[in-house]
């Protein structure tokens, strides 16, 4: 069973410009996850779809952050603009049942974002 | 918030002593309570949970203990190898919903 693919795996970018990540979660998984997890922190989850709604968005700051999730699988991350303190791994995350608390979570191996 | 604390933050001990790292939890109406392993330049990945009606889980050499009381659950490894050595996060979930909340990590590190 293939895992959870992310693209890029690392991305360097200037503050003010924009930058997107890509996820592809397990197939027929119906949640996805998008966390933050800035260097020597715990991830920290900001937004959940399931299917292709949202199900709570409550920690993306969306001054600056977006998601989507066209068709209920593949997903996009966007910022605009950038800021320094956005530098970190965002990991996407997928799992099978409707947002269980015990169901497992999948997670990607990250994107590393660096803003200088 | 919830507030989420791990103890210790790095750990080092001598390959096949055992490894013991708490989790302190703040919400009382957490129910799940799973552990992750993360090794550099990956996304975490579970390696056990256990759930508040349970008050311990083991799988072969890896059990987590529960104190529903106390609000701390804890992660044991014994006969530790050097492919353990990784940062091991606990992640309770919030008013028994589906969000994790991440504690801060322990550094493991198994010396061979």
């Amino acid at each position: 069973e293939a895992g959870v693919a992310q693209s890029p795996r690392y991305k360097i970018i200037e503050k003010r410009q924009s930058v997107a990540f890509w996820c592809n979660p397990i197939s027929g998984h119906a949640t996805l996850y998008w966390y933050q997890q800035i260097l020597g922190q715990g991830p920290k989850l900001l937004i959940q779809f399931q299917n292709n709604g949202v199900v709570d968005d409550s920690q993306l700051p969306k001054d600056r952050f977006s998601a989507e999730r066209l068709k209920g699988v593949d997903s996009t991350l966007k910022i605009q603009p950038a800021k320094l303190e956005d530098s970190a791994v965002y990991l996407c995350a997928s799992s099978l049942a409707p947002g269980r608390p015990q169901d497992t979570q999948y997670f990607g191996p990250g994107t590393r974002l660096t803003v200088l | 918030g919830e507030n989420v604390e791990q103890h210790p933050s790095t750990l080092s001990v001598q390959e096949g002593d055992s490894a013991v790292i708490k989790c302190t939890y703040s919400d009382s109406a957490s129910n799940y309570f799973p552990w992750y392993k993360q090794e550099l330049g990956k996304g975490p990945q579970l390696i056990i949970d256990i759930r508040s009606n349970v008050g311990e889980k083991k799988d072969q050499r890896i059990a987590v203990t529960l104190n529903k009381t106390a609000k701390h659950f804890s992660l044991h490894i014994t006969e530790t190898q050097p492919e353990d050595s990784a940062v091991y996060f606990c992640a309770p979930n919030t008013s028994g919903t589906y969000k994790y909340i991440f504690g801060t990590g322990t550094r493991l590190k198994v010396l061979a």
